[in-house]
């Protein structure tokens, strides 16, 4: 079992939808949370990071569960421009070890 | 806008070469990843440093794969001999806090 899952999709939506995607981790000494954004043949970069009360940024809200050990990403009103792959990151505790899901991938349809 | 850079951006190489890919971290960042990504696997951590000392290489195959960092100024990932397995994008990253990191573009390795 991989210690970080995600649905690999794709996922298409219609522009303006809402859509969610989850990811599951199985290492309880998780510490820090993450999304990255990765756009095809680029490199990823960070989206968000996760706070366990949650938190928002724009039309992007994560939440975090540590109960049930899973991370979620809402986009709201999607633009062609979020077509891309979202990655779930998780950080070990005491460590610098990133774990990265192998992605989301997102389709906004015009 | 400071960026991580790789070279080479591309490498095609025939099975049994030695490999080097390099990397310049951001100027002041003291933790640098290096990361391998497959279609099946990925994104995979290789090895990482921390002020240049290695921290963590157990990602990484040990008997054809070697990381270093002769100075703040480079990391280098070295595969010999290579293998056609080994055919991947290899994504050097550079952080200052635990909290971000900032890739570079990467490498694109084909070993025939």
């Amino acid at each position: 079992r991989k210690e970080v899952e995600q649905d690999p999709g794709p996922f298409n939506v219609p522009e303006g939808a809402t859509v969610a995607f989850n990811c599951t981790y199985s290492n309880s000494a998780s510490q820090s949370f993450f999304w990255y954004r990765q756009d095809c043949r680029k490199e990823p970069k960070l989206l968000m990071s996760v706070y366990s009360s949650g938190n928002e940024d724009g039309r992007f809200t994560a939440q975090l569960n540590r109960a049930s050990q899973y991370i979620s990403l809402l986009i709201r009103d999607s633009k062609l421009s979020d077509s891309a792959t979202y990655l779930c990151v998780v950080l070990l505790s005491g460590t610098y070890k990133y774990i990265f899901g192998t992605g989301t991938r997102l389709k906004v349809l015009a | 806008d400071a960026r991580v850079t790789q070279t080479p951006r591309h490498k095609v190489t025939e099975m049994g070469q030695e490999v080097t890919m390099r990397c310049q971290p951001i100027l002041g960042h003291n933790t640098v990843f290096w990361y391998r990504q497959t279609m099946m696997q990925g994104l995979e951590l290789l090895a990482y440093f921390r002020n240049r000392a290695p921290l963590d290489d157990s990602g990484m195959p040990k008997d054809r794969f070697s990381a270093e960092m002769p100075d703040a100024t480079l990391a280098t990932l070295k595969i010999q001999p290579s293998e056609p397995r080994d055919s991947a994008v290899y994504f050097c990253a550079s952080g200052l806090s635990s909290y971000e990191q900032y890739f570079g573009p990467g490498t694109r390795l084909t070993v025939t």
